[in-house]
This record gives C-alpha cells, sequence and structure tokens, in this order.
C-alpha cells in the first residue's frame, strides 16, 4: 500500500509568478485535501476534493485553486505568487469526505522571493 | 481567530516521566478531536483521537482526555521516551465540516 506522494519536494519562486503542486493520493483514498502551514503556525485548510469536485474551501483567494484527476491524484495552483505564499503546502488524503483516516504526505515547501 | 490554541510553543520532558500536551477550543460546533505527531520533514502523522461523547481515550502510552464544560483537551504520554521528540498538533473539525483546524503546535523535548 503506497502512502502519499507530494512533488515537487521544495521549489523556489519568484513573487507574481505561478505554481503547480502535486499529490498521488494513498491507493483506495478519494478525497484529496490541501493545507498550508506557514512558518510557527499550524496547517490551515485550503480545500477539499472528493471525486473530482471541489467538496469546502478554506479562506483563500480565488489565485489558489485545484484539480483532482479521475485516478483521484491532484494538483493544487497558485497564481500571482506572494511573499505570504512562502509556506509548507501539504496533502491528505482520505477514503471519504470526513476528517477520520487523513494520511499526509511529506509536503512541499515553498519559497517565494 | 484561533478556534485552537496550544500555548505551550515548547515542553521538555525527562525520559520515564509523563508528558501532558493541552489545548484549548472556543468553536462549540466541533465534535471530534485529533492529536497529529509531526517529525521535520515529514508529514503530521495522526496519534490518537476523541469524540465529543467520550472524555477518555487510551491507545497504549497515549491517553487524551477531553473536558467539554472547559473546551480543553490533553494529550498524557507515559512513560516518554526519546522517540516522543516531535512537534504536537491538536485539531479539531465538527458541524458537519469536512476539514481539520489546527492549533500552531507544541514542539516536545525528551530529555535522555
Amino acid at each position: 500500500e503506497t502512502g502519499v506522494t507530494q512533488s515537487p519536494t521544495h521549489l523556489i519562486k519568484t513573487r507574481g509568478q505561478q505554481v503547480t503542486l502535486r499529490c498521488s493520493s494513498q491507493s483506495g483514498h478519494n478525497t484529496v485535501s490541501w493545507y498550508q502551514q506557514a512558518l510557527g503556525q499550524g496547517p490551515q485548510f485550503i480545500f477539499q476534493y472528493y471525486r473530482e469536485e471541489e467538496n469546502g474551501r478554506g479562506n483563500f483567494p480565488p489565485r489558489f485553486s485545484g484539480l483532482q484527476f479521475p485516478n483521484y491524484s491532484s494538483e493544487l495552483n497558485v497564481n500571482a505568487l506572494e511573499l505570504d505564499d512562502s509556506a509548507l503546502y501539504l496533502c491528505a488524503s482520505s477514503l471519504s469526505q470526513q476528517v477520520y483516516g487523513y494520511t499526509f504526505g511529506s509536503g512541499t515547501r515553498l519559497t517565494v522571493v | 481567530d484561533q478556534q485552537v490554541k496550544q500555548n505551550s510553543p515548547s515542553l521538555s520532558v525527562q525520559e520515564g516521566r509523563i508528558s501532558i500536551l493541552n489545548c484549548d477550543y472556543t468553536n462549540s460546533m466541533f465534535d471530534y478531536f485529533l492529536w497529529y505527531k509531526k517529525y521535520p520533514a515529514e508529514g503530521p502523522t495522526f496519534l490518537i483521537s476523541i469524540s465529543s461523547i467520550k472524555d477518555k481515550n487510551e491507545d497504549g502510552r497515549f491517553t487524551v482526555f477531553l473536558n467539554k464544560s472547559a473546551k480543553h483537551l490533553s494529550l498524557h504520554i507515559v512513560p516518554s521516551q526519546p522517540g516522543d521528540s516531535a512537534v504536537y498538533f491538536c485539531a479539531a473539525s465538527g458541524g458537519g465540516n469536512e476539514k481539520l483546524t489546527f492549533g500552531t503546535g507544541t514542539r516536545l523535548t525528551i530529555i535522555p
């Protein structure tokens, strides 16, 4: 049973650029949730995808968008990057839309300069 | 608005003693609470959870206590081991909401 895989592990972008982060969900899981963890903070919910549809969104602007594919993998896209977007982005997969049974990936460390 | 608070950023405990990590919440709609452990360069891993219909849940060395009237929960680790050194996050969900609300974490250091 494979776990949750995120890519890339690290990247550096310039303010104003766009970035795409990727997440492969754990085998058998159909739900993916994305979280942003800023330095010294706890993870904050960005949005969740269930069977390719957005199912809940946190307090993030529309320049944060996502996709889920038929194999349940997911992408997080961020447009017009700002310095405050620098953070660890965590992806979690689960069997259903509930929070029980989340499996987190190791995250993507994004630095915006 | 920090709905889940972990007021101790760090905690040091002697190996073999009890570690107690605390968490407070403000949202009365929360009905499910979880503790996660996080090592550097890894994602959070689930440790233990508790539903609001219970006041205690135990799993090996880990016990979570929930005091609903005080909106407070705590994680007890006994005996503490060096491998327990990590950042611990308290998280909550509820009201049919499909998201977790996390605290800011407590860095636990076990001193050999």
